[in-house]
């Protein structure tokens, strides 16, 4: 059965630190692989996905996650965080070539960016 | 540049009512997924539909629970006799149909927080 965890419920970093969101995911298939942020009381947007090709993907604000088959892991990163990015994210993954398009999601992580 | 609209955006019932959540798709899809949130966790899938079709429901209680999404209009998510435990936030999503670029991404809506009483 697929799983997705996220061991981190609840992160608190430092503005301009790094952070790195853990995620890691079970199935039997290949798999696509997404980020959504959720903002207090707003509903979930589209950080980045895998879907293909390179294993790095970038986000337009600055977030990457790197995609390890071998580890079946989706960790999500970025260099220097900011207050803007307090929010909760959560990891989740499709399993297309089962027929199966829906999503299945971590219980989330909470970021909190201390100023 | 209309996205996954969803109303009501907060709701309360009593125990025992009924509930209607609505969603409409993003301009151009044609397939619906609902979601719930119970306080705390993350999305667990509900239901799979496409108009007049549902593709997969393996995430709906057996009881009281439905959804559809007709030819015309939105896709209604109704629950019957609601209780505490329905409490949640219910998320719609859409995305294109299958062959269609973008197939892969589901677009998700604000969400309607239900509050049961």
């Amino acid at each position: 059965a697929q799983s997705v965890t996220q061991l981190d419920s609840q992160v608190p970093v430092f503005e301009e630190a790094p952070v790195e969101l853990r995620c890691n995911y079970s199935s039997s298939v290949s798999v696509y692989l997404f980020w959504y942020v959720q903002y207090p009381n707003q509903g979930l947007q589209l950080l980045l996905k895998y879907l293909s090709g390179s294993t790095l993907v970038e986000s337009i604000n600055g977030f990457e996650a790197e995609f390890n088959k071998s580890q079946t892991s989706f960790h999500l990163r970025k260099p220097s965080v900011h207050i803007s990015d307090t929010a909760e994210y959560f990891c989740a993954v499709s399993e297309p070539q089962a027929g199966a398009n829906n999503l299945f999601f971590g219980t989330g992580t909470r970021l909190t960016v201390i100023p | 540049n209309a996205g996954v609209m969803q109303n009501p955006r907060h709701l309360v019932r009593r125990r025992g009512q009924e509930a209607r959540l609505r969603c409409s798709p993003m301009k151009g899809h044609s397939h619906v997924y609902w979601y719930r949130q119970l306080p705390e966790e993350g999305l667990k899938f509900m239901v799979y539909l496409q108009k007049e079709n549902i593709i997969d429901e393996s995430g709906m209680p057996k009881e009281r629970f439905s959804a559809e999404f007709p030819k015309e209009g939105p896709s209604i998510l109704r629950i019957q006799q609601v209780v505490r435990g329905d409490s949640a936030a219910y998320f719609c999503a859409s995305s294109p149909r299958p062959g269609q670029p973008g197939e892969d991404t589901q677009y998700f809506g604000p969400g309607t927080r239900l509050t049961v009483l």
